[in-house]
């Protein structure tokens, strides 16, 4: 079975700043990948996924996420943070394997900014 | 409609009562998920509809928790003689895509529920 890490529970960063939020998974062959953002009383929405080619995926509100096989990772970055950035930030992977439809997410890191 | 919609928004009961929280996917969407959301603990896996196949129910806590989804749209989730450790927020999702792993969900906003 899949697994995620999101080894930060919670980031603080000044607005301007870069940002790079950290994600490991563990899975045993080329897994689908996410990134969602859940701001206060919302529910989650899709920042951007990788299921293959180019490993550097390009997503809304100006973020990327680089996907490295040999490290498990799929960190999330953005050069230069907003206020309205703050939230809480999921990494998810899905299993690429037949009959596995589930999700399994990350426990989310929190982003507090500071003006 | 235009997007995942879920009721109640926020509901308090008393331990032991039965709850029923209803999900109303994006028209079309075919695959539905149940998750739920505890504070510190991530999105935890509850249910998957696909179709007209049989759910998948592994990860149902209990048999407290059941689940439905009539016509291949509405969804809903219920927990009976409800605990204090289900107090948490339920979020429900849904998908256009059936192919295994690559869903990308819709979410709703979720129904918080508080159980005293």
């Amino acid at each position: 079975a899949q697994s995620v890490t999101q080894p930060d529970i919670h980031i603080t960063v000044s607005e301007g700043a870069s940002l790079e939020l950290r994600c490991n998974y563990s899975y045993g062959a080329t897994p689908y990948l996410f990134w969602y953002v859940q701001s206060p009383g919302q529910g989650l929405q899709l920042l951007l996924k990788y299921f293959s080619g180019d490993t550097l995926v390009q997503g809304i509100k100006g973020f990327e996420a680089e996907f490295k096989r040999s490290q498990s990772s799929f960190n999330l970055r953005k050069p230069s943070v907003h206020w309205s950035d703050a939230a809480e930030y999921f990494c998810a992977v899905g299993a690429a394997g037949a009959g596995s439809y589930q999700l399994t997410f990350g426990k989310g890191t929190k982003l507090s900014v500071i003006p | 409609g235009a997007g995942v919609s879920q009721s109640p928004s926020n509901k308090v009961t008393e331990k032991g009562k039965d709850v029923e929280l209803r999900c109303d996917p994006i028209s079309g969407h075919t695959a539905l998920y149940w998750y739920r959301q505890s504070l510190g603990q991530g999105l935890e896996f509850l249910i998957y509809f696909q179709g007209n196949s049989a759910p998948d129910k592994s990860g149902l806590p209990s048999d407290r928790f059941s689940a439905e989804r009539t016509g291949g749209s509405v969804s809903t989730l219920t927990i009976q003689r409800t605990q204090q450790e289900d107090s948490a927020v339920y979020l429900c999702a849904s998908s256009w895509s059936d192919r295994a792993g690559a869903n990308v969900l819709t979410f709703g906003a979720g129904s918080r529920l508080t159980v005293l």
